[in-house]
């Protein structure tokens, strides 16, 4: 089975811009969750999707935002780009709201913003 | 809020040594709690877990105890590999917080041949 897939695995843009990151789960998952992870620290928690629907957010910007999609996928929007929102983006999956079985954690989105 | 706190590294250690890396939490109720670890350059991998007071979990030769009294889920190895040079990151996902994982802040490893 693939595991939870991320793309792009690369990203530069500049301050202003928009970037759309995208994440399919493990088949079957049904919970997409986003976290934040800047060099040398913790990743941080951004939304968790469950069945489509937002089940939790991070203290983040308005400029965050997500979705799920129909077949559990799930994208990350970020608007106005910051210098400061470079890090790397890491998806999540899971069966359930991950509490009990622990998320399934994709290689992320390395974004840089220049 | 619910919160971990890890020591700080990074952890330099021989190969074959002794490995032990404490966690402590805080958090209402009875959380899970969970070690994370993160090879250069990769994701984070689900390395243990526990979900209820004195339960252990382990997982390629390490362990960590539940321990509810003193708010406490070290990791501990027996005997450290080269490959087993990485962060490590310990966790929890908590009732007050039952839709994420909340993050120490991680202590990077590094075994010398």
């Amino acid at each position: 089975d693939a595991g939870v897939t991320q793309s792009p695995t690369h990203l530069i843009k500049t301050r202003g811009q928009h970037v759309t990151l995208r994440c399919s789960p493990i088949s079957g998952h049904k919970s997409v969750s986003w976290y934040q992870q800047v060099l040398g620290q913790g990743p941080q928690f951004i939304f968790q999707y469950y069945e489509k629907e937002e089940r939790g957010r991070g203290n983040f910007p308005d400029r965050f935002s997500a979705r799920q999609f129909p077949n559990y996928s799930s994208e990350l929007n970020v608007n106005a780009l910051l210098l400061g929102d470079s890090a790397l983006y890491l998806c999540a999956s899971s069966s359930t709201g991950g509490r009990n079985y622990g998320y399934t954690f994709g290689s992320g989105t390395r974004l840089t913003v220049v | 809020g619910d919160s971990v706190t890890q020591m700080e590294g990074p952890v330099t250690l021989s190969e074959e040594a002794f490995l032990t890396i404490n966690c402590t939490y805080t958090a209402t109720g009875y959380p899970s709690l969970f070690w994370y670890v993160q090879y250069p350059g990769e994701g984070l991998q689900l390395l243990l877990k526990a979900t209820k007071a004195d339960d252990k979990g382990s997982n390629k030769g390490f362990e960590a105890t539940y321990r509810k009294e003193t708010t406490s889920f070290h990791l501990e190895k027996g005997s450290v590999q080269v490959s087993d040079s990485a962060v490590y990151f310990c966790a929890l996902s908590g009732y007050s917080s039952a839709s994420k994982i909340i993050f120490g802040s991680g202590t990077r490893l590094s075994i010398r041949p």
